[in-house]
C-alpha cells in the first residue's frame, strides 16, 4: 500500500520559517493536501493541490511538490501555528485515501 | 454553509457492531461529484481513511478492513452511515466523516469540510 512519510516533529522559534516534509513515490503523479489539526479539534486543510491555500489560510502557508517530496512551509510562524500537520494524497491506482504519518509542530 | 456532524454510541462492546451517522447540510449527495467519507484517529495517532461513498453510490473500503465496513446513504435525510462489524479494543478511535470537495479533476481529491468527529471507545 501507499505510504507517506512525515518527520515526527519539527521545532521552530517565533517568526522563523517551519518546513514540513512528506515523502513517497511518484509523487509528481499524484496532488497532495495538508491539514492542520489542533489538540481536540478536526482537521483543518491548509494547503490542496501541492499549493492552493483555501480562503482565510494566511499567507504564511505555503506548499510545493517535486520529485518525491511534498513541503509544507510555515513563514513568520506563530505561537497559533503549532499544532499537528498532515499530507495527504488520493492514490488513483487503488482509489483509496492515504494519509501522511503526521507531524507535530512545536513553536519554541 | 456546509456541515457535517457525526453521531452514534461512545462506548461499544468487543465483537459488536457499530454504527455510526454522519448528518449534513449545505449540499446534497444526489449532486454528481458529491463524495462523503469516514476517517477515524486513535487518541494521539495518525488519521486513517476508512471509507468513501459517492453521489452514483459507488463505494469503497478501505483494503484492510473491507470485510467489516459498510457504508449507505440516504439521500432524502443528508445522511451516511457507516457500520462496523466485530468492534475490538484496537478500533478505539474519533471517528469523523468528511465531504471531499467536488474540485476540477472529477477524481477525489482533498477533505474540504469536516464534521467534529465522535469519540468511539470500545471496552467491556
Amino acid at each position: 500500500s501507499y505510504v507517506l512519510t512525515q518527520p515526527p516533529s519539527v521545532s521552530v522559534a517565533p517568526g522563523k520559517t517551519a518546513r514540513i516534509t512528506c515523502g513517497g513515490n511518484n509523487f509528481g503523479s499524484k496532488s497532495v493536501h495538508w491539514y492542520q489539526q489542533k489538540p481536540g479539534q478536526a482537521p483543518v486543510v491548509v494547503i490542496y493541490y501541492d499549493s492552493d491555500r483555501p480562503s482565510g489560510i494566511p499567507e504564511r502557508f505555503s506548499g510545493s511538490n517535486s520529485g518525491n517530496t511534498a513541503t509544507l512551509a510555515i513563514s513568520r510562524v506563530e505561537a497559533g501555528d503549532e499544532a499537528d500537520y498532515f499530507c495527504q494524497v488520493w492514490d488513483r491506482h487503488s482509489d483509496h485515501c492515504v494519509f501522511g504519518t503526521g507531524t507535530k509542530v512545536t513553536v519554541l | 454553509q456546509v456541515t457535517l456532524k457525526e453521531s452514534g454510541p461512545a462506548l461499544v462492546k468487543p465483537t459488536q457492531t457499530l454504527t455510526l451517522t454522519c448528518t449534513f447540510s449545505g449540499f446534497s449527495l444526489s449532486t454528481s461529484g458529491m463524495r462523503v467519507s469516514w476517517i477515524r484517529q486513535p487518541p494521539e495517532k495518525a488519521l486513517e481513511w476508512l471509507a468513501r461513498i459517492d453521489w452514483d453510490d459507488n463505494k469503497v473500503y478501505r483494503t484492510s478492513l473491507n470485510t467489516r465496513l459498510t457504508v449507505s446513504k440516504d439521500t432524502s435525510k443528508n445522511q451516511v452511515v457507516l457500520t462496523m462489524t466485530n468492534m475490538d479494543h484496537v478500533d478505539s478511535a474519533t471517528y469523523y466523516c468528511a465531504r471531499i470537495s467536488p474540485g476540477i479533476s472529477g477524481w477525489p481529491d482533498y477533505f474540504d469540510y469536516w464534521g467534529q468527529g465522535t469519540l468511539v471507545t470500545v471496552s467491556s
